[in-house]
């Protein structure tokens, strides 16, 4: 079936550094993407839609220079956490629909995101 | 506007036990209704999903029927295992193709033997 692979599981970075995590659609095209963060026993909030070939489309409340988007092919998403802080720290999800199985949306396993 | 209110958590069940989650919906229009499970370190799964009102979904012995006149997809199980531990969402689509997900908070459920 669809996967979605993301990458790295888990980091730790200092404040003020910049962290890359990357989402790829394995075995389908992926002209959208969405990006999730979910805080301890909350909810999957979405923070921004990722679009292959356009800006991407940030929710009310999501800094868009902080959180910086790149959908550079119709398999890759990036999402880069710039100038880390520690209220940064959350667990970052991926999707992609696939428009063809049941579920609409696939998701990666998520990134551990630690900011000390 | 959308949005998913499940019951808060934790779940603690023996096994063999009647599980019932609760999840109840706002939407405008016709949303899908799903439940995804994510099993500790792991990815979401899909688990199961109803497109319109009377539909019942079910998978690996969980149900859940969709029901426009109380906005509500509990997900039932009649028998839980220890294998079903793991955090329950509730999810509901606006049916629009590529729109993202609104969940709930989430509901962890846990089975001892």
């Amino acid at each position: 079936g669809a996967v979605v692979s993301q990458h790295p599981s888990w980091v730790i970075c200092k404040s003020g550094t910049s962290v890359k995590i990357e989402c790829r659609s394995l075995d389908f095209q992926a002209t959208t993407m969405f990006w999730y963060r979910q805080f301890p026993k909350q909810s999957l909030m979405l923070m921004a839609t990722s679009n292959e070939g356009s800006k991407a489309t940030y929710e009310q409340g999501v800094e868009k220079d902080k959180f910086l988007i790149n959908h550079a092919s119709l398999t890759l998403s990036t999402l880069t956490v710039t100038s880390a802080h520690p209220e940064d720290s959350s667990f970052y999800i991926c999707s992609a629909p696939d428009n063809v199985g049941d579920s609409p949306l696939h998701f990666g396993n998520g990134t551990r995101l630690t900011v000390t | 506007g959308n949005s998913v209110t499940q019951m808060e958590g934790p779940v603690t069940l023996s096994e063999e036990a009647f599980l019932t989650i609760n999840c109840t919906y706002t939407a405008t229009g016709y949303p899908s209704l799903f439940w995804y499970v994510q099993y500790p370190g792991e990815g979401l799964q899909l688990l199961l999903k109803a497109t319109k009102a009377d539909d019942k979904g079910s998978n690996k012995g969980f149900e859940a029927t969709y029901r426009k006149e109380t906005t509500s997809f509990h997900l039932e199980k009649g028998s839980v295992q220890v294998s079903d531990s793991a955090v329950y969402f509730c999810a509901l689509t606006p049916n629009q193709a590529g729109t993202a997900l609104i969940f709930g908070k989430g509901t962890t459920l846990s089975v001892s033997s």
